[in-house]
């Protein structure tokens, strides 16, 4: 079965500084993807950031990059120059490619950024 | 923009009255979409994949009676909360896979408040 393990509940990091989220997953399939959203107070899901198993290289978009570890099954997230708006919940999600289109959250880590 | 719409984003209730919440792809068909539903401070938790022309998968212990969904057309998901009791209060959202990219759409969510 697949499970996502986040072991932060919460984190702090101050303004402008690089915090890294993290997220372990469990699966005995090949081919899956990995997926970060962020929910803010609104509750609304933001899609972050998607890596595949089979990608050669760490994912990136903007300030946000994923850290994929394939031997260590981990997919931690990285925000550089954390900013006011980052505050929210981080959620690690994963796919199994070769089924259903169906997502496996995690528990979420919830995020404040400290001016 | 979003390409998938939710509505209503919140709804007051009575106890024992019937709730229908809608779930729309804006731009693009699906055949499957997912329903989740998140209590406060805690991940979200699928219901069940609602799939077109046919009956709709529910994940174990999510009762069918309970919460209905209708996916009538490829654009359109429903859920139908019958019956609502206060203990149905809380968050609901839909998400569906656009293609074969590994991105899954998120609507804004649907807040439900029993009374």
């Amino acid at each position: 079965a697949q499970k996502i393990t986040q072991t932060q509940p919460g984190m702090f990091v101050q303004e402008k500084e690089a915090v890294t989220l993290d997220c372990t997953y469990d699966t005995s399939d090949q081919s899956y993807g990995l997926f970060w959203y962020k929910q803010p107070s609104s509750g609304e899901m933001i899609f972050l950031i998607y890596q595949g198993s089979y990608d050669e290289q760490n994912a990136t978009e903007g300030r946000y990059s994923l850290n994929f570890q394939k031997a260590r099954k981990s997919a931690n997230l990285v925000i550089s120059a954390s900013q006011l708006g980052d505050s929210a919940m981080y959620f690690c999600a994963m796919v199994n490619r070769g089924g259903s289109e169906k997502l496996v959250f995690g528990k979420g880590t919830k995020l404040t950024v400290n001016p | 923009g979003a390409v998938v719409s939710q509505h209503p984003s919140w709804v007051i209730c009575k106890s024992g009255t019937s709730v229908k919440i809608e779930c729309r792809s804006l731009d693009f068909q699906a055949t499957t979409m997912f329903w989740y539903r998140q209590f406060p401070k805690q991940s979200l938790m699928l219901m069940a994949t609602s799939n077109e022309g046919s009956k709709a998968t529910y994940e174990q212990g999510v009762e069918k009676d309970k919460f209905l969904i209708n996916h009538a057309s490829l654009t359109l998901s429903t859920l139908t909360v019958t019956s609502a009791h206060p203990e149905d209060s809380s968050f609901y959202i839909c998400s569906a896979p656009r293609d074969n990219t590994g991105e899954l759409f998120f609507g804004e969510g649907s807040r439900l408040t029993v009374l």
